[in-house]
């Protein structure tokens, strides 16, 4: 059974700094482009960032371009996010989600995890 | 970038059928799949369809998708609804600029 958990979620004032990370099982993680997705409080879904099978390639949401950086690990079947210079309408739940290739680079999430809330405030 | 745009809400009665759009703001909605992701209260997106109609495994097939370029929009229809069948519904497509495009979302209320 596939399993995405979510953890590092938080309260953490503007312009501070926080890292997730996604636990994943049941599949074979080095195989899967991995993404992270958010969603505010009350909001649709935002696709965040997404990051090739060995880490070569990743692509970011111009809003969080120079702030955030997604990684993994491999060996350790985890996918991170780091999040820096954090501000208020980073306010979001954040979703791990495997990519599931349809035609090279078009990608579909095919299951996604619980989600992590973080909160951006003073 | 492109936008997709969804209506806010529809609502429609147990047993009808209701459908509900993804409109593409430029280019074409033929060039990039479309998917359709339910999101029940409280709970993580599920994927509903993918590569335009297809259903993935464990969706009943109440559920189809289609696409239209006359109107340049994208339709999920939703046949023989049920109450737990009420959730938010988000369209999603490619950008060729490396970034993965959300609708708005669709209240869906089953009366």
């Amino acid at each position: 059974e596939v399993q995405l958990v979510e953890s590092g979620g938080g309260l953490v004032q503007p312009g501070g700094s926080l890292r997730l990370s996604c636990a994943a099982s049941g599949f074979t993680f080095s195989s899967y482009w991995m993404s992270w997705v958010r969603q505010a409080p009350g909001k649709g879904l935002e696709w965040v960032a997404n990051i090739k099978q060995d880490g070569s390639e990743k692509y970011y949401v111009d809003s969080v371009k120079g702030r955030f950086t997604i990684s993994r690990d491999n060996a350790k079947n985890s996918l991170y996010l780091q999040m820096n210079s954090l501000r208020a309408e980073d306010t979001a739940v954040y979703y791990c989600a495997r990519d599931v290739m349809i035609v090279d680079p078009e990608y579909y999430f095919d299951y996604w995890g619980q989600g992590t809330l973080v909160t951006v405030s003073s | 970038n492109f936008m997709l745009t969804q209506p806010h809400s529809v609502s429609e009665s147990p047993g009808k059928t209701v459908t509900i759009s993804c409109t593409r703001s430029s280019g074409s909605i033929a060039s990039n799949y479309v998917q359709w992701y339910q999101q029940r209260p409280g709970s993580s997106p599920t994927t509903v369809i993918y590569e335009d109609n297809q259903r993935p495994s464990g969706v009943p097939d109440r559920f189809s998708g289609s696409i239209d370029s006359s109107s340049n929009s994208a339709s999920l229809t939703i046949s023989g609804l049920k109450t737990e069948d009420e959730a938010d519904y988000y369209c999603q497509s490619y950008d060729s600029s490396n970034i993965w495009v959300f609708g708005g979302g669709t209240k869906l209320t089953v009366l």
